[in-house]
């Protein structure tokens, strides 16, 4: 069954500390991963698109990184700011003629000054 | 929100009563979505279109019908709604399928709430 799984639930740091939120799947075969930032009572937003042959991918102080031998992929945020408070959900592509993506049920931060 | 727009934003009704959430776009992308996110659950798909009256169903369609009469417009119908359905709805529009390398674009939500 294609999952994917996020962890931790949620978590809280403080503003200028450095974090990583992991993603783990099952789907296959697989196509591309997502990170996407969602603030309280908005829609989500793309951070990264990753495919196969990327291991790496940074937007600010967001950098993504995906090992696609051991499906696990994880987002680093730097140097967080009260900005970065957000869950993040890390949602997987299957690589098939149906339309499929996967949503993991996403990692809630809780930066504090 | 990347020019998307969804009406209304928070809607209260009772079960039984029909409800029709829309969704328009500015940017002219082909494919547009319908979600719903529940606590528990990542967000899921309940229809889609892949261009004007061309649509098919997602994981969740049971109770839902949509209609896409422009480009434009992404309509979603909860035609006798239940508790079940009360739910944060989401609109997303992308330019090719969204399983492709390419970016989802999602509106602001909707808040259902069916007592």
């Amino acid at each position: 069954k294609n999952q994917v799984e996020q962890s931790p639930q949620s978590l809280i740091i403080l503003e200028g500390k450095n974090c990583t939120l992991q993603c783990n799947y099952t789907v296959s075969p697989f196509s591309n991963l997502r990170w996407y930032k969602q603030d309280t009572g908005r829609g989500p937003v793309s951070l990264t698109i990753m495919t196969f042959s990327e291991n790496t991918k940074s937007n600010g102080r967001y950098t993504a990184t995906l090992d696609a031998d051991t499906k696990q992929s994880s987002l680093h945020i730097t140097a967080s700011q009260l900005s970065d408070s957000a869950s993040y959900i890390c949602v997987v592509s299957a690589l098939a003629n149906t339309d499929k993506l996967i949503f993991g049920t996403g990692t809630r931060l809780q930066v504090f000054p | 929100d990347a020019g998307i727009t969804q009406s209304p934003r928070h809607k209260v009704t009772e079960t039984g009563t029909p409800v029709t959430l829309r969704c328009h776009q500015t940017e002219n992308h082909r494919y547009m979505y319908w979600y719903r996110q529940d606590p528990g659950h990542g967000l899921r798909l309940i229809h889609y279109s892949y261009g004007v009256k061309d649509t098919d169903k997602g994981e969740v369609s049971d109770g839902y019908s949509v209609s896409r009469s422009k480009t434009e417009d992404f309509l979603l119908t909860l035609e006798s709604a239940t508790s079940s359905q009360t739910s944060v709805y989401f609109c997303a529009i992308s330019e090719s399928r969204r399983d492709r390398d390419e970016t989802q674009y999602f509106g602001p939500g909707t808040r259902l709430l069916v007592l």
